[in-house]
């Protein structure tokens, strides 16, 4: 398995406050992916990598930065928190080399009061 | 640019029944294709995917899935659903072209199979 962990998995802080989430992975994978779940939209790509400092945006970038210092971190901030990004962050690697099956982390639970 | 379809968004299902779960796409091109399931609390997982070869696909725990390229579908399948079975399931499709290729979600069906 390709091992993912994300950091912190709850948090709850305040509308205008900077967050920053922590994607790891284990397994040497080139591509990195950020991604918002929220009921009734699915899954929407926020940020992706393809390699250490080289990230693009995906569909709901507004709001969102990332930052790919080595290969095992992805970092994605929020520059200041509003509640329309209250949702649950997933990270995922592309175990097959950008063939689209992607394994997911455990998820990081945002709450923006 | 590349979409995905899941008619049903919820279902009901007792257990024994069978399921299909329909998923149609747009693109023009070559596709892979997937199905990922998410339990209750859990993350995605992945169910099964097609990239090529048979369009007939067996995944995991009994599920199968059906590419039918003329018809732009890549449809869920499961011939005696269980309890365990209660989860979210989205179909997803990855266009396969030159330069990188973003993968692409459906809205998600979320199914309950009651006992």
């Amino acid at each position: 398995d390709a091992g993912i962990t994300q950091s912190p998995r709850h948090k709850v802080t305040e509308t205008g406050t900077p967050v920053t989430l922590r994607c790891h992975q284990t397994e040497n994978h080139r591509y990195m992916y950020w991604y918002r779940q929220d009921p009734g939209h699915g899954l929407r790509l926020i940020h992706y990598s393809y390699g250490v400092k080289d990230t693009d945006k995906g569909e709901v970038s507004d709001g969102y930065s990332v930052s790919r210092s080595k290969t095992e971190d992805f970092l994605l901030t929020l520059e200041s928190a509003t509640s329309s990004q209250t949702s649950v962050y997933f990270c995922a690697t592309d175990v097959g080399g950008n063939t689209g099956e992607l394994f997911f982390g455990e998820g990081s639970r945002l709450t923006v009061l | 640019a590349q979409s995905v379809s899941q008619h049903n968004h919820h279902v009901i299902l007792s257990e024994a029944a069978s399921l299909e779960l329909g998923c149609n796409y747009s693109y023009g091109g070559t596709v892979n294709l997937f199905w990922y399931v998410q339990y209750p609390g859990q993350h995605l997982q992945l169910l099964l995917k097609y990239f090529s070869g048979d369009p007939l696909v067996k995944g995991i725990k009994g599920f199968e899935a059906e590419f039918i390229k003329s018809k732009f579908s890549f449809n869920l399948r499961k011939p005696s659903v269980q309890w365990s079975d209660t989860a979210e399931y989205f179909c997803a499709v990855n266009g396969v072209n030159t330069g990188f290729q973003k993968l692409v979600f459906g809205t998600g069906t979320r199914l309950l199979v009651s006992p």
